[in-house]
Parts: structure tokens; sequence; C-alpha cells
């Protein structure tokens, strides 16, 4: 059973500072979502990565696609408070039968 | 525009006791999700549908059941209720999976507790 691993658990940083957090699994994926989840809501999409290699940004986020595609980073540039909250990502675990499972997810704090 | 709706927002049962989780979507996805998550966690798979008549077992199917007789309800059902089913449940749709596709729409979540 393949797992998806990710890391840090836990983050809580200054504003202003930079962090990375993980996502990493011993199987290839196919493609790889990140979600961003506040508290009291839904999870949110951020990005979807599918080319290994793949290197995509998202204003302070930048988001990359190891090139055997087994892992994937999350890089934030001068944190702020808003960045707080619930980082997860998400990928097809069953192939044509969509079976779309998440990792443990990093909880980023980002104190002012 | 709707998108994902789920009833109730909030419930309190008492162990033993049955209940639906209603979930309804208009985007005409043909797959639905069911997840729970517990305080800080991640999400865990409990059910899933790729289209009306076919669901599948999750991570955690263990006390649940589900029905997809539309293409847009996909409810969930918890027979004899236990503590252990304390928790947040959302409901998710997507379309087919793609470069710039499939992303995950949810609802806003049910809190259930169970006494």
């Amino acid at each position: 059973t393949q797992l998806l691993e990710q890391s840090p658990q836990f983050l809580s940083i200054q504003e202003g500072e930079n962090l990375t957090v993980y996502c990493n699994s011993s199987s290839v994926f196919s493609s790889l979502q990140w979600y961003r989840q506040e508290p009291g809501e839904g999870p949110v999409l951020l990005v979807t990565v599918v080319t290994g290699g793949e290197v995509k940004k998202l204003k302070r986020l930048t988001f990359q696609f190891g090139d055997a595609r087994k892992d994937s980073s999350l890089h934030i540039t001068a944190a702020q408070p808003g960045d707080t909250g619930l980082y997860l990502c998400e990928w097809n675990s069953g192939g044509s039968n969509y079976k779309l499972t998440f990792g443990k997810g990093t909880l980023l704090t980002v104190n002012p | 525009n709707a998108g994902v709706t789920q009833t109730p927002k909030f419930r309190i049962l008492k162990i033993g006791q049955s209940m639906t989780l209603q979930c309804t979507q208009d985007m005409n996805h043909n797959y639905m999700y069911w997840y729970r998550q517990d305080p800080g966690m991640g999400l865990k798979l409990i059910y899933y549908s790729v289209g009306a008549g076919i669901t599948d077992k999750g991570e955690v199917p263990n006390g649940y059941n589900v029905s997809r007789s539309t293409t847009e309800d996909f409810p969930l059902r918890l027979e004899l209720a236990a503590p252990s089913q304390t928790s947040v449940y959302f409901c998710a749709s997507s379309a087919p999976r793609g470069p710039n596709t499939g992303e995950l729409f949810f609802g806003e979540g049910s809190r259930l507790t169970v006494l």
C-alpha cells in the first residue's frame, strides 16, 4: 500500500520567515494536488503538478514536483499570518478508479 | 452557485443511534467522495463513487454505508453510532482528473458528535 507522507506535521514561525513543507511517497505519482484548509472550512485547491521537475508559482508560494514524481515540496517566501492553515497534499491512489486520498497535512501557524 | 451542499451542519447523536448525512452537487460531477477529519489531522477517505450506481470503500469504511442512485446525490449512512465516529465529515465532488481539471470541490462540512 502506497503511503503519502507529509512533513513536518506542525510548523510555527514568525511573520516574514521562509518555510518549506514536503510530500513524499515510495511510489510514483501520476499527479499531485496541494490544498490549503482554514479552520472551519473545506480544503481549497492551490495547485496541481503533473510533470516531473515541474515548478509552479502562486504569488509567494512555489511548488515543485520531483523529477521522479515521488515527492513534492511547497515553499512559502516571507510568510504572512494569512498563510496560516493546514496544507494538504492529495493524490489519486486508485488509478482509473479515482480513489483520491490525502496526507496527514502540515499545520502551519504564522505569528505576527 | 451552490456547488456541494451538505446537511446537517451540526448533529449530536447518542451511542447506537443512526443517521444519514446528505450531500448533493449541482456541477454534474461523476466523482463524489466522503471524508472524515479529526482535529488537527488530514482527511481520511470513507467511501467514494465514480458514477451513479457505483460505490467503493476508501481507507476507513467500517461503520458507514453509502448509496449513489443519482449523479447529484451521495448520502452517507451511519449505523449504530459510536464515540469513535465523532468527527467533521466532508463531502466532495470532482470532474475527471487532468492537468488542469479534477479539482475536488468540498462542502462546508458536517460536525458530528456521538455521546
